[in-house]
């Protein structure tokens, strides 16, 4: 299995911060890495697909970029409602395997 | 608007089989992967596995032998089995669907999740 590796796995910021949340890929997955937003008692959202693709209707101060085994996601200009648990995921490989997730505190 | 609905028993004793179905509305099962993934309380995600349309399966090889995911695409729905169940199988589970677009997959719909509970 492929393993993903997230840093930091918590991280506490305040409103209009950036914050760079970081996965690193086992091995090469060129950019089959997704991002997902967890908030408490829900199922997560979709809001990075292919490392840098913006989902539909997602606000533009999330973004994602890297490739290969290093990623990361970016939230520029953090908000109170940005409050979660946020996961990468690959889909180079069977089975898709999540990083261990990033605790985001304000 | 696709959405998805979890149902099914929330509490499952020790080496039963727990089962779970999802409803799919608001559009076709056709043409998609449609998958089920876990959380165990407090932890992290774990994909168990998926269907595809035409009743093709994937599933993770840590639970492989436990695993029976279905497909009814008269009634819009797909399944999830897990025999041989123990309190490490307590957790949330949840039924996405796995969009492809040229190999590109990601979870772009989810249900609201079910907690099921291992206990005698």
């Amino acid at each position: 299995d492929i393993q993903m590796t997230q840093s930091p796995s918590s991280l506490s910021a305040s409103v209009g911060d950036t914050v760079i949340i970081t996965c690193q890929a086992s091995q090469d997955i060129s950019n089959s890495l997704n991002w997902y937003q967890q908030k408490v008692g829900k199922a997560p959202k979709l809001l990075i697909y292919d490392a840098s693709n913006l989902e539909t209707g997602v606000p533009s101060r999330f973004s994602g970029g890297g490739s290969g085994t290093d990623f990361a996601f970016i939230i520029r200009g953090l908000q109170p409602e940005d409050i979660a648990t946020y996961y990468c995921q690959q889909y180079d490989n069977l089975p898709y395997t999540f990083g261990q997730g990033t605790n985001l505190q304000i | 608007q696709v959405q998805l609905q979890e149902s099914g028993l929330g509490l499952v004793k020790p080496s039963e089989t727990l089962s779970l179905t999802c409803i799919v509305s608001g559009g076709s099962i056709s043409s998609y992967y449609w998958t089920w993934i876990r959380q165990p309380p407090g932890k992290g995600l774990e994909w168990i596995g998926y269907v595809y349309y035409n009743g093709s399966t994937k599933y993770n090889p840590s639970l492989k032998s436990r695993v029976t995911i279905s497909v009814d695409v008269s009634k819009n729905h797909f399944s999830l089995k897990l025999s041989s169940v123990t309190a490490a199988d307590t957790a949330v589970y949840y039924c996405a669907r796995d969009a492809d677009y040229g190999g590109i997959h990601f979870f772009d719909y989810w249900g609201q999740g079910t907690l099921v509970t291992v206990s005698s």
